[in-house]
């Protein structure tokens, strides 16, 4: 069974740009989380998505948008970057049963903006 | 409010030692999911083992053991013969039942160093 797949795996981008990340979920799961890993801040919860529909959401500006698709794929939009977007952006899909909610993890994508 | 502490930052032992990381959490739900996950060098965190409040029973897998004790909201983990491959980042996590949906805060993670 395929894992969870981020692309791209390395991006990098300049002030005031905007990126797009993608993530493809396990097949069959439905939620998809997104986190911000960074050093300062470790892994902290931006948003999550099921069956389309964001349920949970972060403590993050409104800078931060993502949407999931009926095949469950999740895009993560950041617009107007700042240099402390700079992170490894983490993706995790679950099945998201009461009891089964374990989080399996993409390899994530590593934003630089310098 | 619900919160993940892990106050070993870094522990360093020598192959074969046993290592024990703590986790203590806090929350308010009667209903909720503690997880252990470790982060190799290579970035990708790999899940370990899932909890859930109901069941207090401690858990062996291997090398690796579990310590879940609701008294004093703690969820230890214990690697017996530690080995140069366990060498990581190991983030305990917390995980409430929200209505629709779950939300997960992580802890800020024991980096483990064993050397050989």
């Amino acid at each position: 069974k395929a894992g969870v797949t981020q692309t791209p795996r390395y991006l990098i981008k300049t002030r005031g740009q905007q990126v797009t990340l993608s993530c493809s979920p396990i097949s069959g799961h439905r939620s998809v989380s997104w986190y911000q890993q960074t050093p300062g801040q470790g892994l902290q919860f931006l948003f999550e998505y099921f069956s389309e529909t964001q349920r949970n959401k972060g403590n993050f500006p409104g800078r931060f948008s993502g949407r999931q698709f009926s095949n469950s794929r999740s895009e993560m939009n950041v617009s107007t970057l700042e240099l402390g977007d700079s992170a490894l952006y983490l993706c995790a899909s679950s099945l998201a049963i009461r009891g089964l909610n374990e989080q399996f993890f993409g390899p994530g994508t590593r934003l630089t903006v310098l | 409010a619900q919160k993940v502490t892990q106050a070993q930052t870094e522990i360093s032992v020598v192959e074969k030692e046993d290592v024990t990381l703590d986790c203590v959490y806090e929350t308010r739900d009667t209903t909720y999911y503690l997880f252990w996950y470790k982060q190799p060098p290579s970035g990708e965190l790999v899940f370990l083992i899932r909890r859930n409040s109901f069941d207090e029973q401690n858990e062996i897998s291997g090398r690796y053991s579990w310590n879940f004790q609701k008294s004093t909201s703690s969820f230890n983990f214990t690697i017996t013969a530690s080995q140069v491959v366990d060498s990581a980042v190991y983030f305990c996590a917390l995980s409430e039942a929200l209505t629709g949906g779950f939300k997960t805060i992580f802890g800020a993670g024991t980096r483990l160093f064993v050397k050989a």
